[in-house]
């Protein structure tokens, strides 16, 4: 099958730790990307990466990092700078270009104890 | 600034009935538009998109899209609901001519509850 995987589903956190949120996709595509959601709210970009050995910050990346080593992989790590970091986070990828689609992965949703 | 709305917070239908989520677009250009639907705890799913052509776009699941250049509407719409049709809805926006990775741009999501 193919698409894209995240992992864990649900993940706890204490406070001043940092936690790296695992996204895998075998759709060959060249672009990835993070989302944090939080209730009953939209999407919010952190982090993007339009090819290996390249990522861009987004909208909020304060608090979060990124590496993007491998075509098929986008590791984010939420790191104890990030003060409000209970959310859902999405991985969405797509094909580099024009009219594409993003497909999203099933989410992780983190908790901070 | 460009952006997208999706005026309703929430939306209620009875099922059988006709349902509309409404999705406006403020951008400069020709838009690129998608429609995805997210169940609770779930990634997003792709419903349909317009890019150019026929205003009326077909989708999964038995949606469609009215796309209206003069409104700058994109509507969702479903002839008859189903109480599995419930969930958030969000429109989103790909626009042309900036950096990659953040052009494009989600609507706040309209939740949609179908009644039985």
């Amino acid at each position: 099958d193919g698409g894209i995987t995240q992992s864990p589903k649900y993940l706890f956190r204490k406070e001043g730790q940092n936690v790296t949120l695992s996204c895998e996709q075998n759709l060959n595509h060249d672009a990835m990307y993070w989302y944090r959601q939080d209730p009953g709210q939209g999407l919010r970009l952190i982090y993007y990466s339009q090819i290996v050995n390249d990522f861009q910050k987004g909208d909020i990346a304060e608090g979060y990092s990124v590496s993007r080593e491998k075509k098929e992989s986008f590791p984010l790590t939420v790191t104890s700078a990030q003060k409000n970091p209970t959310a859902f986070y999405l991985c969405a990828s797509s094909i580099d270009d024009g009219d594409n689609e993003q497909f999203f992965g099933p989410g992780t949703r983190l908790t901070v104890l | 600034a460009q952006s997208v709305a999706q005026p309703e917070d929430q939306v209620n239908v009875a099922e059988g009935n006709p349902l509309t989520v409404k999705c406006t677009y403020s951008v400069s250009g020709n838009p690129y538009l998608f429609w995805y639907v997210q169940y609770p705890n779930r990634g997003l799913q792709f419903l349909l998109k317009y890019i150019t052509g026929d205003n009326l776009v077909k989708g999964s699941y038995g949606f469609e899209a009215e796309f209206n250049k003069s409104q700058t509407s994109f509507h969702l719409k479903k002839p008859s609901a189903l109480v599995s049709d419930s969930a958030l809805y969000f429109c989103a926006v790909r626009l042309q001519g900036y950096n990659y990775g953040q052009n494009f741009v989600f609507g706040p999501g309209t939740r949609l509850s179908v009644l039985p």
